[in-house]
């Protein structure tokens, strides 16, 4: 079975603080996906990685950068936490064809104080 | 662009109810259509999917027929239970981006909840 790991379930940061957030999947996908996850606003793809070192904005970048120095484990950084980051962040991979499945992370639920 | 439409939720049942989540899409190309289902406290999963018109893709009781004609994709399930309490997307993919690579069009999620 594919797995992905997210580093924790549940983290409390301060406004400012840089945060990393680690994802690592085992099945050797090219492709990987950070998203966040709000009350009425669905998923939303922050940044996602097509390859080793390759990434590329999706739809609500600001505020975050990303890492992805080996194919398996792809960060997600928050150089300066903000209270609008509060969330639900979602980590997935996937097989580089469109049709093949996203295989998610748990999650992780993060409070910004 | 292309977007995902879905019903609006809460969507509260009795147990053994029919249940259907509407889904209607707008997309330029031929794109391939999932449903994920994300049960509490956990990430999403992948319900079913079609990748072609006229598919059905099926799983778990679940069913889902992709209609170009309506551009719909709507989950169907005969009798709910229970453990079926759980947030479902809908969600395409179609979008040709870096790479040659695809990335998936989401739907905002329709709770459901079913009691006993």
């Amino acid at each position: 079975d594919v797995k992905v790991t997210q580093s924790s379930r549940y983290l409390v940061k301060r406004t400012g603080e840089k945060v990393f957030l680690e994802c690592v999947q085992d099945m050797d996908h090219e492709n990987m996906f950070w998203y966040r996850q709000d009350p009425g606003l669905g998923l939303r793809l922050i940044y996602f990685s097509y390859d080793v070192k390759m990434k590329e904005k999706g739809d609500i970048p600001e505020g975050y950068s990303v890492s992805r120095e080996k194919k398996e484990r792809f960060s997600l950084i928050l150089e300066s936490a903000s209270t609008n980051q509060t969330s639900m962040y979602l980590c997935a991979s996937r097989n580089r064809r469109g049709t093949d499945t996203q295989y998610f992370g748990p999650g992780t639920r993060l409070t910004v104080l | 662009g292309d977007s995902v439409t879905q019903m609006e939720g809460p969507v509260t049942l009795s147990e053994e109810a029919f249940l259907t989540i509407n889904c209607t899409y707008t997309a330029t190309g031929y794109p391939s259509l999932f449903w994920y289902v994300q049960y509490p406290g956990e990430g999403l999963q992948l319900l079913l999917k079609a990748t072609k018109a006229d598919d059905k893709g099926s799983n778990k009781g679940f069913e889902a027929t992709y209609r170009k004609e309506t551009t719909s994709f709507h989950l169907e399930k005969g009798s709910v239970q229970v453990s079926d309490s759980a947030v479902y997307f809908c969600a395409l993919s179609d979008q040709i981006v870096a790479g040659n690579n695809r990335k998936l069009i989401w739907g905002l999620g329709t709770s459901l909840a079913v009691n006993p």
